[in-house]
């Protein structure tokens, strides 16, 4: 039972341009949602967050929506640069608890 | 501020063996949890320990085990290892503090391969 779905599993955007990578979840008791990079061969790398009490955060060129009628959120790179080519994955749990459900993750192109 | 070590960064194994991967958290940094990721699976999430005691687990046979020490650092070990235990295992840190809600910060993970 996949409860945090990333549904496009590659993106490709100019540099640049916006990229968007969206994240949909099942479980209504998740209320604090988590992106993160990975590049080959590390670990993956904290961007950024939000809890269910905000629909939108922003972090330099970082900011994720919430929408929580419709479990879904998105992450917006402006302006996206080659550095950001990377897989990223949404995560998710309920507030307070230190146990990640991660998606699948999208591979981010972004093209010169 | 250091990050997050893992030890070893490879390890290789045969069926039947057992291993144990080490992890040394983000100093101040009192959450410790594993994960493990394969191709098929994606990151999945093994157990968390907190002031030494194992606080979530996720749903891995027995085989699957950690423990934590008084600084914080966190051994797991597997046992009876099979084939489909190869994948890549990472620890994260946490400060866990009265907001509750904490980012976790990976280190780089060991990559085991079981022949």
């Amino acid at each position: 039972d996949q409860q945090v779905k990333q549904n496009s599993p590659s993106l490709s955007v100019q540099e640049g341009r916006i990229s968007i990578l969206n994240c949909d979840y099942t479980n209504s008791m998740f209320d604090y949602f988590l992106w993160y990079k990975k590049y080959p061969a590390e670990g993956p790398t904290f961007l950024i967050s939000i809890s269910s009490i905000k629909d939108k955060n922003e972090d330099g060129r970082f900011t994720v929506f919430l929408n929580k009628s419709a479990k879904h959120l998105s992450l917006h790179i402006v302006p996206s640069q080659p550095g950001d080519s990377a897989v990223y994955f949404c995560a998710a749990t309920p507030f307070g608890n230190e146990k990640l459900t991660f998606g699948t993750g999208t591979r981010l192109t972004i093209i010169p | 501020k250091a990050g997050v070590t893992q030890t070893p960064r490879y390890l290789i194994k045969t069926r039947g063996q057992q291993v144990t991967l080490s992890c040394s958290p983000i100093s101040g940094h009192r959450s410790v949890s594993w994960y493990q990721q394969t191709p098929g699976q994606g990151l999945q999430f093994l157990f968390e320990y907190f002031s030494e005691t194992q606080r979530n687990k996720g749903n891995f046979p027995g085989r699957f085990s950690g423990r934590q020490f008084s600084n914080s650092r966190s051994e797991m070990n597997v046992s009876t290892l099979e084939l489909g235990d190869s994948a890549l295992y990472l620890c994260a840190s946490s400060f866990q503090g009265l907001a509750g809600a904490n980012e976790q910060f990976f280190g780089p993970g060991t990559r085991l391969t079981v022949l």
